[in-house]
């Protein structure tokens, strides 16, 4: 049974505290994507990362960290620094090797509250 | 810059047909898609098109695109309870970026 999990789907948190979501997908996707999402909003970019030990920043990278030692883990350390961390975040995926479908694929989700 | 707007709100009776519209902006983009996320849970892919196509059709969705206007719209026949969700247009910029809307909550009336 392929997918993207994502654990656990429900985390909270105190102030000051890093915490760490896993995404973990056994499709073979090159490359993993993690999003976060606010209540009536899109979804925005925090990090992605095409290849194993190699990972870009997104839009809003402050105050969080990743990393890739595996093809197929992805996780996400929200730091203390992320002044905002309370949302709902969504880890992806995709193949990178035909050039014409970049299509991602989503995980279940994480929800995050920090008390 | 890069932006997909959509309405953020529509309401449909069951049974009839609902049209979700997005506009974008970037000109070069080669995909466009449509992500379905009921509540609590992970986007999920609906369909997609390729950007030299007008028209893709599967089982209830038809999804049109007009590239002059920048302009894509979903539409889904036969509304069913089932259906109600968001549901987020997005534009792929290059292989790894996409520019998603911010979704437009479908609500169905008995």
């Amino acid at each position: 049974d392929g997918g993207i999990t994502q654990s656990p789907k429900y985390l909270f948190r105190k102030e000051g505290q890093n915490v760490t979501l896993s995404c973990e997908q056994n499709l073979n996707h090159d490359a993993m994507y993690w999003y976060r999402q606010d209540p009536g909003q899109g979804l925005r970019l925090i990090y992605y990362s095409q290849i194993v030990n190699d990972f870009q920043k997104g839009d809003i990278a402050e105050g969080y960290s990743v990393s890739r030692e595996k093809k197929e883990s992805f996780p996400l350390t929200v730091t203390s620094a992320q002044k905002n961390p309370t949302a709902f975040y969504l880890c992806a995926s995709s193949i990178l090797g035909d050039p014409d479908i970049d299509t991602q694929y989503f995980g279940p989700g994480t929800r995050l509250t920090v008390l | 810059g890069e932006d997909v707007e959509q309405s953020l709100f529509l309401s449909v009776r069951e049974g009839d047909s609902s049209v979700i519209n997005c506009t974008y902006t970037d000109s070069s983009s080669t995909y466009l898609y449509w992500y379905k996320q009921e509540p609590g849970a992970g986007l999920q892919l609906l369909t997609y098109i390729f950007s030299n196509m007008d028209m893709k059709q599967d089982q209830r969705l038809t999804v049109l695109l007009n590239k002059k206007d920048k302009h894509l719209s979903l539409r889904i026949a036969d509304t069913q309870t089932g259906d109600s969700a968001i549901y987020f247009c997005a534009e792929s910029i290059r292989r790894d970026k996409i520019i998603f809307g911010k979704g437009t909550r479908l609500h169905i009336l008995p």
